[in-house]
């Protein structure tokens, strides 16, 4: 069981927007980063977001990312068909001493 | 271009002990940290812990402490995971992930496609 926690899945039609929570505690979110990972089943995570709201280069503005309190989030907006993944959320938990990745999400885009 | 190329699959019994390899290339090899995270079938990603190419100084996660084992060879920018005492629950992809912080806050830029260990009797 993860200690952060996602929805197991979301669901949008194409064109929409989607949103997926990232809910943690004051130990990890509250007080750290948050990256986000999209992962195709069978291939490598790719990066989406670093520093709560930073996109590296090559990830377009559809994906941004965001924080309040003990909670993240990642709004993909303008879906597409081919935004269909796996979605982890990532940050350290300064008691801990760990990073901790979220649960995971399925996007279907419908 | 950056690349994390693992060794291949591997197959254990229970109690043995495995190593994967991640040959680094495509950037400076002691300019990044290096992380291994495992996912098991059908499950999320776990961490497990880091190590700094510099110095070899490792950080493991608690689930792993006294387990694993991450060591690195500059003079071939590879990486090293060993863990031993395998256990079923232990079959899993296991993972090298560049980090571009080398601090807390880490997050990864880089991921390799994984080395599947299987331990099974």
């Amino acid at each position: 069981q993860s200690v952060l926690t996602q929805p197991p899945s979301v669901s949008a039609a194409p064109g929409q927007k989607v949103t997926i929570s990232c809910s943690g505690s004051s130990s990890n979110i509250g007080k750290n980063y948050v990256s986000w990972y999209l992962q195709v089943p069978g291939t490598a995570p790719k990066l989406l977001i670093y520093d709560t709201d930073k996109r590296p280069s090559g990830i377009p503005d559809r994906f941004s990312g965001s924080k309040s309190g003990t909670s993240a989030a990642l709004d993909i907006t303008g879906l597409q068909t081919g935004d269909e993944a796996d979605y982890y959320c990532g940050t350290w938990d300064s008691s801990l001493s760990a990073v901790l990745f979220g649960g995971g999400t399925t996007l279907a885009v419908l | 271009q950056v690349q994390l190329v693992h060794s291949g699959a591997e197959v254990r019994n229970p109690g043995a002990s495995v190593t994967i390899s991640c040959k680094a290339s495509g950037y400076t090899f002691t300019s990044y940290f290096i992380h291994w995270v495992r996912q098991a079938p059908g499950q999320g990603l776990e961490w497990m812990g880091i190590i700094n190419p510099v110095t070899g100084r490792t950080t493991y996660a608690q689930n792993f402490q006294g387990r694993v084992t991450m060591t690195r060879d500059t003079s071939t920018s590879t990486v090293y995971m060993d863990l031993s005492s395998l256990r079923s629950e232990d079959t899993a992809v296991y993972s090298c992930a560049r980090d571009p912080r080398g601090y807390n806050n880490y997050y990864f830029d880089y991921w390799g496609q994984g080395t599947l260990v299987t331990v099974s009797s």
